[in-house]
């Protein structure tokens, strides 16, 4: 009964390697987000979807790409992998854009 | 633009000592405000929010925090701390006209020794 889960936990690739990660949340929420936070621990939004619909797009280079196929599901796929990639990436959902946020427990992308 | 500042980055204290912690925010509208707290190993999790009312709120754990409008801040406090409130914690601002765009502060490192 995970509220917010992320599928893989932990992901080690190789460079130039095209990997996805997927989010799933059962809260019925209609706003998903994706964060990359980096070692030193700063969180940082990549994207932010309401109802399916991109509403926030960071400046964030365009081999990442959101898919949300329904408003449970928010995947994130990284095409041409680079070491800079390495992070550990939080899926989030809340009820409209203004509630608190309930975060998955990450996938730590290793680029090697 | 908002945005968020948490003075303190790394916060080292003794158990039952008193905590507070710092958080700055810019925005030129209403907001709404949150503290979230990751645990070691895990994904963060909220601790308290405010969106409007009394602006001294509590959370979970035992943490409040005050709102102070005047001043832009909304810092974190705890009149005593324990081992297991070793955490990081992120201070967050939410513009209500800024499209739901949630900024987070830098984080402070809390250790608590035993």
């Amino acid at each position: 009964d995970t509220a917010v889960s992320q599928t893989p936990k932990y992901l080690v690739t190789q460079m130039g390697n095209d990997k996805s990660i997927k989010c799933e949340q059962n809260l019925g929420h209609d706003t998903m987000y994706w964060y990359k936070q980096d070692s030193k621990k700063f969180l940082k939004i990549m994207f932010s979807y309401n109802n399916k619909e991109l509403i926030i797009n960071e400046t964030v280079p365009n081999r990442f790409s959101p898919k949300s196929p329904d408003k449970a599901h928010l995947n994130l796929h990284i095409n041409s992998l680079e070491l800079g990639d390495s992070a550990v990436y939080f899926c989030a959902s809340s009820r409209g854009h203004q509630s608190e946020q309930y975060f998955g427990p990450g996938t730590r992308l290793t680029v090697t | 633009a908002q945005s968020v500042s948490q003075h303190n980055h790394h916060v080292i204290l003794s158990e039952a000592a008193s905590l507070e912690l710092g958080c700055n925010y810019s925005y030129g509208g209403t907001v709404n405000l949150f503290w979230y707290v990751q645990y070691p190993g895990q994904h963060l999790q909220l601790l308290l929010k405010y969106f409007s009312g009394d602006p001294l709120v509590k959370g979970i754990k035992g943490f409040e925090a005050e709102f102070i409008k005047s001043k832009f801040s909304f810092n974190l406090r705890k009149p005593s701390v324990q081992w297991s409130d070793t955490a990081e914690y992120f201070c967050a601002v939410n513009g209500i006209n800024n499209a739901g765009k949630s900024t987070f502060g830098d984080g402070t490192t809390l250790t608590v020794k035993p």
